[in-house]
């Protein structure tokens, strides 16, 4: 079976600051990988998703990922944050022999002035 | 081209009610999950459907219920409502419903259950 733990659920950081979100998953098949952004009063939106090929991930926004398959996580980071990034952020897992998505319970980005 | 639309985007009612939600997926896509989002816990799957036939299901009882229709609309449906089934109720569309299609989502309906 598949999981996906999302480290921090709350991660407080300056405007203009590098900010890493965490996630680590099992599975014993192959995975893919995806990260979703929630704005307040909003559904999910996709940033990126890896699914095979180079393990860094470019998204939206700014944001990339790295797939580090001995380590099983797949973290987020953004090299400078801005007030707009403020919103809740979910790592999530899928496998080949099933095409149920896992979803981590979210970490909440809040940006400090 | 149209995100997915739900409706209505919020609701009220008590306990023992029921309730039925409404979800629009983007056009030509043949897949509708359903997903309850609370604060404790996450985001929680509740059920796939794919060419009007429910293809998978999470770990909710028997309450909660739901179809799709010819169009690809999906409805849910909870009967018997209890306190806690207030949540954030979100509907996602994608092409296939393959493990690594891309999920659109909704701006989900909130439920309160007094």
């Amino acid at each position: 079976a598949q999981s996906v733990t999302q480290l921090d659920s709350q991660v407080p950081v300056f405007e203009e600051a590098p900010v890493e979100l965490r996630c680590n998953y099992s599975s014993s098949v192959s995975v893919y990988l995806f990260w979703y952004v929630q704005y307040p009063n909003q559904g999910l939106q996709l940033l990126l998703k890896y699914l095979s090929g180079s393990t860094l991930v470019k998204g939206i926004n700014g944001f990339e990922a790295e797939f580090n398959k001995s380590q099983t996580s797949f973290h987020l980071r953004k090299p400078s944050v801005h007030i707009s990034d403020t919103a809740e952020y979910f790592c999530a897992v899928s496998g080949n022999r099933d095409d149920k998505i896992i979803f981590g319970k979210g970490t909440r980005l809040h940006i400090l002035p | 081209k149209a995100g997915v639309t739900q409706t209505p985007r919020y609701l009220i009612k008590t306990r023992g009610q029921q309730v039925t939600l409404s979800c629009s997926p983007i056009s030509g896509h043949r897949s509708v999950s359903w997903y309850q989002q609370t604060p404790g816990q996450g985001l929680q799957f509740l059920f796939e459907y794919f060419s009007e036939t429910q293809r998978n299901k999470g770990n909710f009882p028997g309450r909660f219920s739901g179809r799709q229709f010819s169009n690809s609309r999906s409805e849910m449906n909870v009967s018997t409502l209890e306190l806690g089934d207030s949540a954030l109720y979100l509907c996602a569309s994608s092409l296939e419903g393959r493990p690594w299609d891309e999920q659109f989502f909704g701006p989900g309906t909130r439920l309160t259950v007094l």
